[in-house]
């Protein structure tokens, strides 16, 4: 069975960085792109980023909005993808999705509190 | 950054009515929309992908129509189970971008 958990979420203050993971069971994981999506309290999706295989080179693409902050990579040997999060702010509170790349599968989320 | 439109933002049924629901985007994405469905405290489902493609295990009174700029949901007859926020997705062009949802709600 395909699974996804996504893990490393808490409660920081602004400025802080923080790195959530992703892991991947019940398929060959670095056969996949991952992406990652949050969902601040009440609001809708927000597209962060996509890492593709490392067939395709591994490379990455960012919403403008964290591109420079945020940065997404992979361990294909522990069939992990990461979110590394720096200089965090308030806005960035939210519940930090990750999903196989065609969108098929997602992790459960795991929650990003970001306060002073 | 293409930006998609989804209306209405609140769409009110019954149980074994007809759904239609719609998203723009501001620039040809030919083909390359999902539809997403997500309840409260889930992840969103995938339903729909290339406009048209239903995912695995997706009933068929899900249906997606369109292409370009203008693409359309379509669930046949409401199940209680189908109250919920429901999502588009471009998957076009960089970045990806989701419309900001409809929210199906019980009248």
């Amino acid at each position: 069975e395909v699974q996804l958990v996504a893990s490393g979420g808490g409660f920081l203050q602004p400025g802080r960085s923080l790195r959530l993971s992703c892991t991947g069971y019940g398929f060959t994981f670095g056969d996949y792109p991952m992406t990652w999506v949050r969902q601040a309290p009440g609001k809708g999706l927000e597209w962060l980023g996509f890492i593709r295989t490392k067939a395709y080179g591994g490379t990455t693409e960012y919403a403008a909005s964290v591109k420079g902050r945020f940065t997404i990579s992979r361990d294909d040997s522990k069939s992990i993808a990461y979110l590394q999060m720096s200089s965090l702010k308030i806005e960035d509170t939210a519940v930090y999705y990750c999903s196989r790349g065609s969108g098929d599968y997602w992790g459960q989320g795991t929650l990003v509190t970001v306060s002073s | 950054e293409i930006v998609l439109t989804q209306s209405p933002a609140t769409l009110s049924l019954s149980p074994g009515e007809r759904a239609t629901l719609s998203c723009r985007a501001s620039q040809s994405v030919s083909r390359y929309l999902a539809w997403y469905q997500q309840k409260p405290g889930q992840a969103p489902r995938l339903l729909i992908y290339d406009a048209s493609n239903r995912a695995p295990g997706i009933p068929a009174r899900f249906s997606g129509s369109g292409s370009g700029t203008d693409f359309t949901l379509t669930i046949s007859s409401l199940e209680p189970e189908d109250f919920a926020v429901y999502y588009c997705q471009q998957r076009s062009n960089w970045p990806r971008t989701f419309g900001q949802g409809t929210k199906l709600e019980i009248k």
